[in-house]
C-alpha cells in the first residue's frame, strides 16, 4: 500500500509570496492532518480535515488555510509568507477521524522563506 | 491545554546499553499515547501506541513503553540499543477529539 505523499518536497519562496502544499493520503484514508515542524517550536498542529470538513484547527494565524477534496487529497496554503514560516510541513492521514486512530505521516515539504 | 514534556533533549548511549526516554503529559482524563520515531532523512514513523488495556505496550524494533497513570508518564524503553536506533523520538498525546500534541523530541545518538 502506498504511503502518504507530499508535493513538492522542497520549496524556496520569498517574503510576501504565497505557497500551496499538497498531500495525498493513504488510499481509503479520509482524515488528513497538517503539522509544522521547526527546531524551535517542534511539531505543532495546524489543522485536520475529514470528508472535506475542517474538524480541528491549531493556533496559527489566518494566513494558514487548508482544504480537502472529495478524493481526500488535501492542500494547505500560506499567504504573505514570513521568514518564520520556514519549516518542515508534515501531512498525516488516518482512516477515520478520532482519538484512537493512528496517523501515518508523509515525508514532508521543506519550505524555506528568504 | 494539553502539554507533553520530554525531559531529555539529547541522549548519547553506547551500543548494547539500555534506553529509557521520559515522557510526561499534563491532561488528567482519558488519553491516548504515542511514540513516533524520525530516523535521519526519513519521515515520522509510529513506534507504539496506547489506547487502553495493558499499560505495558510493545512496539516495533524491540521498543516498549509503560503507561503509569498516577505519574502521567509514558516512558519509552529498549533493553539494548543498536547504532541503527540513532534517531529523534517524539512522544505525543491526544484525548477525545483533540489533535495530537507532541513533545519537543529527544535526539538519541548511539555510538559504537
Amino acid at each position: 500500500k502506498a504511503g502518504v505523499t507530499q508535493t513538492p518536497r522542497y520549496l524556496i519562496k520569498t517574503r510576501g509570496q504565497q505557497v500551496t502544499l499538497s498531500c495525498s493520503p493513504i488510499s481509503g484514508h479520509r482524515s488528513v492532518s497538517w503539522y509544522q515542524q521547526t527546531p524551535g517550536q517542534g511539531l505543532q498542529f495546524l489543522f485536520e480535515y475529514f470528508s472535506e470538513t475542517q474538524r480541528n484547527k491549531g493556533n496559527f494565524p489566518g494566513r494558514f488555510s487548508g482544504r480537502q477534496f472529495s478524493n481526500s487529497r488535501s492542500e494547505m496554503n500560506v499567504s504573505t509568507l514570513e521568514l518564520g514560516d520556514s519549516a518542515l510541513y508534515l501531512c498525516a492521514s488516518s482512516l477515520i477521524s478520532g482519538p484512537q486512530e493512528t496517523q501515518y505521516f508523509g515525508p514532508g515539504t521543506r519550505l524555506l522563506v528568504l | 491545554a494539553q502539554s507533553v514534556s520530554q525531559h531529555n533533549h539529547h541522549v548519547i548511549l553506547s551500543e548494547a546499553a539500555s534506553l529509557e526516554l521520559g515522557c510526561n503529559y499534563s491532561y488528567g482524563g482519558t488519553v491516548n499515547l504515542f511514540w513516533y520515531v524520525q530516523y535521519p532523512g526519513q519521515h515520522l514513523q509510529l513506534l507504539l501506541k496506547y489506547f487502553s488495556g495493558d499499560p505495558l505496550v510493545k512496539g516495533i524494533k524491540g521498543f516498549e513503553a509503560e503507561f503509569i497513570k498516577s505519574k502521567f508518564s509514558f516512558n519509552l524503553r529498549k533493553p539494548s540499543v543498536q547504532w541503527s536506533d540513532t534517531a529523534e523520538y517524539f512522544c505525543a498525546v491526544n484525548s477525545g477529539n483533540t489533535p495530537l500534541v507532541f513533545g519537543k523530541g529527544t535526539r538519541l545518538s548511539v555510538i559504537a
